[in-house]
């Protein structure tokens, strides 16, 4: 059964205290493995896809990494308005698989105070 | 403006009354998907419809039924709402491709009393 854990579960930060999210993931085949940003009363919102090991991918203050078996999203310098919850998702399957549905982890929420 | 809209975004819900919630992407995606989102347990995957004319179950199906109306249209049915099915409930869409990253709509809150 494919499963995504993400850590911690709650973080709170000063601005400018950079850190970092933790998603592990055990999946039958990995076609991607997603980021998604949700602030409170919305949907999720997408950041990042990462397909492979030793993969990163960088939007402003955030920077996404991929293992074999774990994604780390690392903020710098956060700001007041990185305060959202992050959600991690995986893809399974190879090439031939189809169109599987994405699992989600249970999500971090972070809060960046002033 | 482009995307996935979900109607209605908040519903009151008498223990055994139904309703369908009704979701809609204007993105020409091939595939959609409902999830409900509880605190506490992550975003949890209830039906979704890789194609038009296909649906398939996820990880917690039992008392809800879903329509793939057409391409653009894909509905979630409660038939008789129980407390338990009280959540926020969220359809995407995507494309048929590696790595295509979803589309959700912005939820629709139900409460059943």
């Amino acid at each position: 059964e494919d499963q995504v854990t993400q850590s911690p579960e709650a973080l709170r930060l000063q601005e400018g205290e950079s850190s970092s999210l933790n998603c592990s993931y055990t999946v039958s085949g990995l076609r991607g493995l997603f980021w998604y940003r949700q602030d409170p009363g919305k949907g999720p919102e997408f950041l990042f896809t990462l397909y492979s090991a030793g993969e990163e991918k960088e939007k402003e203050r955030l920077k996404a990494t991929l293992t074999k078996k774990e994604s780390f999203l690392h903020i710098t310098a956060p700001k007041p308005e990185d305060s959202a919850t992050y959600l991690c998702a995986v893809q399974a399957g190879g090439l031939d698989s189809g169109n599987t549905p994405l699992v989600f982890g249970k999500g971090t929420r972070l809060s960046v105070i002033a | 403006n482009a995307g996935v809209t979900q109607t209605p975004k908040f519903q009151v819900l008498k223990t055994g009354q139904s309703m369908t919630l009704q979701c809609a992407q204007d993105m020409n995606h091939n595939s959609m998907y409902w999830y409900r989102q509880d605190p506490g347990m992550g975003l949890r995957l209830i039906y979704y419809s890789a194609s038009e004319g296909t649906t398939d179950k996820g990880e917690v199906p039992n008392g809800y039924n879903v329509s793939r109306l057409n391409k653009r249209e894909f509905s979630l049915r409660l038939e008789s709402a129980a407390p338990s099915q009280t959540s926020v409930y969220f359809c995407a869409s995507s494309e048929v491709l590696k790595g295509t990253s979803y589309t959700f709509g912005s939820g629709t809150r139900l409460t059943v009393v």
